[in-house]
């Protein structure tokens, strides 16, 4: 399935690196999603992006900045991150930014060494 | 407290069998509910919705129980396809109305 797209699908970097993580969707959506699964934890929702603009910042350190310059693509530039932020960041898709299905990219699995 | 409780399991459960998941939730003004599904090392994808009245979708069956903030899940004649992480989401349970997703329930399906 190719509704969602997320590159790299693996990424390891050093704590001083600067790497973005990019996000595709062919849906037609209008909302756009970054999440974040660490191991034994739930997703956690980062950014929520409804018609370019965001709408939802979940108190993310400022290491994470998202971007979304049109309703199919999604960024998220990442800068001196800590070892702690390594998981799989996970972007969705939905119709709106509501009650929706969201569909998922595979995710990237980001390693901070 | 959780806003969205799972026992995380594992349930091993041999093919053929029964098996039944709750799910709890902290927000009494929760509106949607939904089950997904996640295999190991994929993405979750949505099993099915959860309405009031409940719903079944072939071998599975979802429960709203909105007087004691649960949802269920039931699997019958399990198969071992089955086996996956099964997440509970709500909507509405925060002032923004955003989806919140438990922990997740791990299932193995044994032959």
């Amino acid at each position: 399935e190719t509704g969602v797209t997320q590159t790299p699908r693996h990424l390891v970097m050093g704590m001083t690196n600067k790497k973005s993580l990019k996000c595709e969707q062919h849906l037609g959506h209008n909302a756009m999603y970054w999440y974040k699964q660490s191991a034994k934890k739930p997703l956690e929702l980062m950014f929520v992006y409804s018609l370019e603009e965001r709408v939802e910042n979940n108190s993310v350190p400022s290491r994470f900045s998202p971007e979304c310059p049109n309703s199919s693509h999604l960024f998220l530039h990442l800068h001196t991150l800590q070892p702690e932020d390594s998981a799989l960041y996970l972007c969705a898709s939905s119709q709106g930014s509501g009650a929706y299905e969201q569909y998922f990219g595979p995710g990237t699995r980001l390693t901070v060494t | 407290r959780k806003e969205v409780e799972q026992d995380p399991g594992p349930f091993n459960v041999p093919e053929g069998a029964t098996v039944a998941f709750n799910c709890t939730y902290s927000n009494s003004a929760s509106q949607s509910f939904f089950w997904y599904r996640q295999d190991c090392r994929k993405e979750p994808k949505l099993l099915m919705s959860v309405y009031s009245s409940g719903n079944e979708d072939g071998r599975f069956t979802a429960q709203l129980n909105r007087a004691s903030q649960y949802i269920s899940l039931l699997i019958r004649d399990s198969k071992l396809s089955d086996s996956a992480t099964y997440l509970c989401v709500v909507w509405g349970s925060s002032n923004t109305g955003k989806l919140i997703f438990g922990q997740g329930t791990t299932l193995q399906v044994k032959p």
